[in-house]
Order: C-alpha cells, then sequence, then structure tokens
C-alpha cells in the first residue's frame, strides 16, 4: 500500500535557524508529493507540491525537492521564523480511479520556534 | 479563508450514541472528501463523495456513512461510537476536474467520545 514516513518527534529551533523535516514515501505508481501546514486551530494549509521526479516545490522560503531514487521529499527553510511554528504534514496522491485526490498523510511534525 | 466551513467546532457524546458532523463547501465545488485525525496523528481518509455518490473509501468501517447534497454542503454520520472515534474531523472540497493540490479543508469538528 502507500504510505508516508515522517520523522519523529517535535522540533524546536530557534529564530532564523535551518530546517529540516525529513520525509519518504512507498507508493505504487508515480505519486504527488505534498507539504501540508496547519496552524493551531486552523485547517490544513498546502505548503507546497511537486508533481513528478526531481520537481522542486517552492512556497513562503520553504522547498522540498521530489527524489524518487530516495523516495524522499524532504522539506527545508533556511530561517525560520516564530510565526512558522505549526504541525506540517507529508502527504501524497496517486492520479486515477478512486484514489485520485484522495491524500495520504504522514503523522505530522510539530515546529516550535523561539525567538 | 478556505470559504469552507464545518459545525458544531466541538462535540461531546458518549460511547454508543450517534453523531452527524456537518461540511459546508464553496460554491461549485462537487467533490468533498472527509479525513480523520487521531491526536498526535496524520489525517486518514475516510471516504470521498462526487455528485452526491460515495466514490471512494478508507478504511473505515460501515458505520461511518456520509451525504452529499445540491447545495454543497455534506454530513459524516458515525453510529455505534466507540472511545477511538475520538479525533478531529476534517472535510476538503474542492472544484470540478481539480486534483488533490486544490483541496480546501476546513477547520474540522473535535469529536470526544467518553
Amino acid at each position: 500500500g502507500n504510505s508516508v514516513t515522517q520523522m519523529e518527534g517535535p522540533v524546536t529551533l530557534s529564530e532564523e535557524a535551518f530546517l529540516t523535516i525529513n520525509c519518504t514515501y512507498t507508493a505504487t505508481g508515480y505519486p504527488s508529493l505534498f507539504w501540508y501546514v496547519q496552524y493551531p486551530g486552523e485547517g490544513l494549509q498546502l505548503l507546497l507540491k511537486a508533481t513528478k521526479a526531481d520537481d522542486k516545490g517552492s512556497n513562503k522560503g520553504f522547498e522540498a525537492t521530489y527524489r524518487k531514487e530516495t523516495t524522499s521529499f524532504h522539506l527545508e527553510k533556511g530561517s525560520v521564523q516564530v510565526s512558522d511554528s505549526a504541525v506540517y504534514f507529508c502527504a501524497l496522491t496517486l492520479a486515477g480511479g478512486t484514489s485520485y485526490g484522495k491524500l495520504t498523510f504522514g503523522q505530522g511534525t510539530i515546529l516550535t520556534v523561539h525567538p | 479563508e478556505t470559504g469552507v466551513t464545518q459545525s458544531p467546532t466541538h462535540l461531546i457524546k458518549t460511547r454508543g450514541q450517534q453523531v452527524t458532523l456537518r461540511c459546508s463547501s464553496q460554491s461549485g465545488h462537487n467533490t468533498v472528501s472527509w479525513y480523520q485525525q487521531a491526536l498526535g496523528q496524520g489525517p486518514q481518509f475516510i471516504f470521498q463523495y462526487y455528485r452526491e455518490e460515495e466514490n471512494g473509501r478508507g478504511n473505515f468501517p460501515p458505520r461511518f456513512s456520509g451525504l452529499q447534497f445540491p447545495n454543497y454542503s455534506s454530513e459524516l454520520n458515525v453510529n455505534a461510537l466507540e472511545l477511538d472515534d475520538s479525533a478531529l474531523y476534517l472535510c476538503a472540497s474542492r472544484p470540478p476536474l481539480a486534483g488533490a493540490d486544490t483541496q480546501y479543508f476546513g477547520p474540522g469538528t473535535r469529536l470526544t467520545v467518553l
């Protein structure tokens, strides 16, 4: 089956530090990959996406590259801000059939950024 | 602001009861999906409705059922509630022909089963 694995445990950083959140996936076929962010009390928001191998998604200073050879989609940001504190979810979807539009999520990574 | 609303915000039920959660999508969004997010976990796909018909389902028992209405609202019904049903329930809608990257999530309903 399809699955997404994120690095375990919360991440705590100081403002302006470099961020990496690891994500690996298992999929039958060629998935599209996503990072979603969930701020306290809010719904999920799409942060960035990549639809094929070697694509780089980017938004708001965050980046992730679709690595087919390592089945990974790690999230990075060069300088985090306090406002980036949230829960980050890696997700995938497969095109076609009844899977169309269905998202498979990782367990989420809590990011806390201190001033 | 995604234009997707859910009600109620919070709900407390006891084991064995039935619950109905509601979602109001953006006008024109003819596909709605429901997800269950247990505490500390990622959302899990429950099912998807397209033009008022279920067209995809995750690993959830039949006591989880849904309805989608012509006015772009939808419901998630759960019968015979169990303690493990305690979770945040999210709905997500998308417009015709849109893929997963064009889904708009609501803020969720927090269900607690005692």
